[in-house]
């Protein structure tokens, strides 16, 4: 079990420009979460998804913030223009019923700095 | 909505002293309570989940944290701190009625002395 998979680890881009993190979740679970982490705010949810589909995207910030699930083993966070205050650390995480009582597997995280 | 709460940003502890970590959460019904840890630079793993029977659960890396009802509280403990327990805490609260979410608290800091 690799567990889940983010790229890039690191990520800097300048202001306006497009940025795409990447995630495959651990084969077989269900449900794709989008973290953000800050030190001002902690840990976001931003959205997940369950079979695929978006399920609440009440999080995602603002219309800049994207995200897909094109298949079961993929995931994208589209920032299109990027910000400034976008630097975070994004996480995807993974669980595989989809039941909140159903502990999240993490990745390592995409560190963004947007200058 | 739930809630939580991690009173404590920053805890420092020597080596083989013990560790209790506070979580205080908010929800109307029995919540289903986590601890994460985050290592610098890692995503976070977890330690320890409960969600009925017996209120004092046991983790991993020797850890355990008891659920109080009476006191809407979650608190994380180890008897005796190693050096790579320095790390970030998280507790997180999920119920069946907020969907698939899980609410995290801010976190605690923790540094151990030599």
């Amino acid at each position: 079990d690799a567990g889940v998979i983010q790229s890039p680890r690191h990520e800097v881009t300048e202001m306006g420009q497009e940025v795409t993190l990447r995630c495959k979740p651990i084969s077989g679970h269900n449900s794709l979460f989008w973290y953000r982490q800050t030190m001002m705010r902690g840990l976001e949810l931003l959205i997940y998804f369950n079979n695929n589909v978006p399920i609440d995207d009440s999080g995602m910030p603002e219309d800049r913030f994207s995200a897909k699930m094109p298949n079961a083993s993929f995931s994208t966070l589209k920032i299109q223009p990027s910000e400034p205050r976008d630097s975070a650390v994004y996480f995807c995480a993974s669980n595989p019923t989809g039941g909140s009582n159903s502990p999240l597997h993490f990745g390592n995280g995409t560190r963004l700095t947007v200058t | 909505a739930q809630s939580v709460t991690q009173p404590d940003i920053h805890i420092t502890v020597s080596e083989g002293a013990s560790l209790e970590l506070r979580c205080n959460y908010s929800y109307g019904a029995t919540p289903y309570l986590f601890w994460y840890v985050q290592s610098p630079g890692q995503g976070l793993q977890l330690l320890l989940k409960y969600f009925s029977g017996d209120t004092l659960v046991q983790g991993i890396k020797g850890f355990e944290a008891e659920f109080k009802r009476s006191q809407s509280s979650f608190n994380l403990r180890k008897p005796s701190v190693h050096w790579s327990d320095a790390a970030e805490y998280f507790c997180a609260v999920g119920a069946q009625a907020a969907g698939n979410k899980l609410t995290f608290g801010g976190g605690t800091r923790v540094l151990v002395k030599p």
